[in-house]
């Protein structure tokens, strides 16, 4: 699996965009970019995944670049429960893929 | 209703001993996890179960054993527990197909002392 590299920490004011940036440079043409997040004593969550197309779904939006170097994970309004570590993830698709974590970027919602 | 749970949430028992950590997922998946997060907060497969089969098997040490009564239990037994193994244990599920989602438990918070 392709390795990414995501910042350590990001803030964000509640209620704006929040803007995660992923780099996966090394990718290859059957890998998919995976975001999750864990909320604090939480077990991960799945937020959202796409292969080129950009992907919306009711939590999040993934922006990928054209050449699927990097991805930016998109949360619209954010609030503070989404105050979590979040994961971008780069696997292929099918079968029983282990999920390879990162350090993530811990995301604080600030009011 | 709970897609994936765990039983106990926490387990504090003194080294040397053997105990069991218990995952239950009712989504009719067919595959199961289980993950550790150290105190650093790295999460890592330990094992994976496909239809009962073991399919996943990342160095961990042998006292860890794993083991499926069905497709929807995956228990995690740990015999001679070190200090080492304190950890949370997440336990996961996921259906087969091309983008298998998994799904989380809430973990299992082990102390050994």
């Amino acid at each position: 699996d392709a390795k990414t590299t995501q910042p350590p920490s990001m803030d964000c004011a509640e209620g704006r965009a929040a803007n995660l940036p992923c780099n996966h440079s090394t990718i290859s043409g059957n890998e998919y970019v995976y975001w999750y997040r864990q909320i604090h004593s939480q077990g991960p969550q799945y937020i959202i995944h796409g292969l080129k197309n950009n992907e919306t779904n009711e939590m999040a939006s993934l922006i990928i670049t054209e050449d699927r170097k990097s991805s930016t994970l998109i949360l619209p309004h954010a609030t503070l429960r989404d105050t979590a570590v979040y994961y971008c993830i780069v696997r292929v698709a099918g079968g029983a893929q282990k999920l390879v974590f990162g350090q993530g970027t811990r995301l604080t919602i600030n009011p | 209703d709970t897609a994936v749970s765990q039983t106990p949430k926490y387990l504090v028992t003194q080294m040397g001993n053997d105990k069991s950590i218990k995952c239950e997922q009712n989504l009719g998946h067919d595959t199961m996890y289980w993950y550790k997060q150290d105190s650093k907060k790295f999460l890592k497969i330990m094992f994976s179960y496909n239809n009962k089969e073991l399919i996943i098997n990342e160095t961990v040490p042998n006292r860890f054993s794993p083991k499926s009564p069905d497709k929807a239990h995956l228990n995690l037994h740990i015999n001679s527990l070190e200090l080492g193994d304190s950890a949370v244990y997440f336990c996961a599920s996921s259906r087969d197909g091309l983008y298998n989602e998994q799904f989380f438990g809430p973990g299992t918070r082990l102390t050994v002392l």
